[in-house]
């Protein structure tokens, strides 16, 4: 059974500063990875979808890499701003069977 | 630009009460899902349809029944409603199946309460 840990829960960080956000998984056999962003209150909103054959994706100040040997992704935020608190879910695609599995996600908080 | 819509946005039941959740997608994928996140639980998959005409259980889906009415329409009925069932629930479409990337889109949640 796939399981996805995102550690810490939540992290405050002060603005300018560049920050990376873990994500890994148990299962290396995935079709692709997506990472997500969450504002309170609202629903997920897609930043970056990382296919099983690809090593990264970017997107203006984010980038998102794979190393599926070792059941791992990173999301980089580059120089960090206020607008960038939110809570980040990274989720795997799994199998034949299509099951996505999401982990906890990371609470983000970028002060002034 | 709709992507994924649900309706209704909040909703307030007494325990035994039944209700429907609706969800449309105009982008014409093949794949929904309905999703619950509770605090502390993440995000759980209740039910999903990978084509017209078909639905499968996911993690959690007892309580629960889906219709999945036509390429854009995929419901979700809590028959008789218990306090368990208070969350968030997310619908979601993607490509998947359809030699695309796989990308989800969610939709912005429906708020249940059941008192």
């Amino acid at each position: 059974k796939q399981e996805v840990t995102q550690i810490p829960a939540a992290l405050s960080v002060p603005e300018g500063e560049n920050l990376v956000l873990n994500c890994s998984f148990t299962d290396s056999a995935i079709y692709n990875l997506q990472w997500f962003r969450q504002d309170p209150g609202k629903g997920l909103t897609s930043l970056l979808l990382i296919q099983s054959s690809q090593r990264e994706q970017t997107s203006g100040r984010l980038n998102a890499s794979l190393d599926k040997s070792s059941g791992r992704s990173t999301l980089y935020i580059a120089a960090s701003q206020p607008g960038d608190s939110a809570t980040y879910l990274c989720a795997v695609l799994t199998g034949a069977n299509s099951k996505l599995t999401f982990g906890k996600g990371i609470t983000l908080s970028v002060r002034p | 630009n709709a992507g994924v819509t649900q309706t209704p946005k909040f909703q307030v039941l007494k325990t035994g009460q039944s209700m429907t959740l609706q969800c449309a997608q105009d982008m014409n994928h093949n794949s929904m899902y309905w999703y619950r996140q509770d605090p502390g639980m993440g995000l759980r998959l209740i039910y999903y349809s990978a084509s017209e005409g078909t639905t499968d259980k996911g993690e959690v889906p007892n309580g629960y029944n889906v219709s999945r009415l036509n390429k854009r329409e995929f419901s979700l009925r809590l028959e008789s409603a218990a306090p368990s069932q208070t969350s968030v629930y997310f619908c979601a479409s993607s490509d998947r199946g359809q030699s695309n990337t796989g990308e989800l889109f969610f939709g912005e949640g429906s708020r249940l309460t059941v008192l």
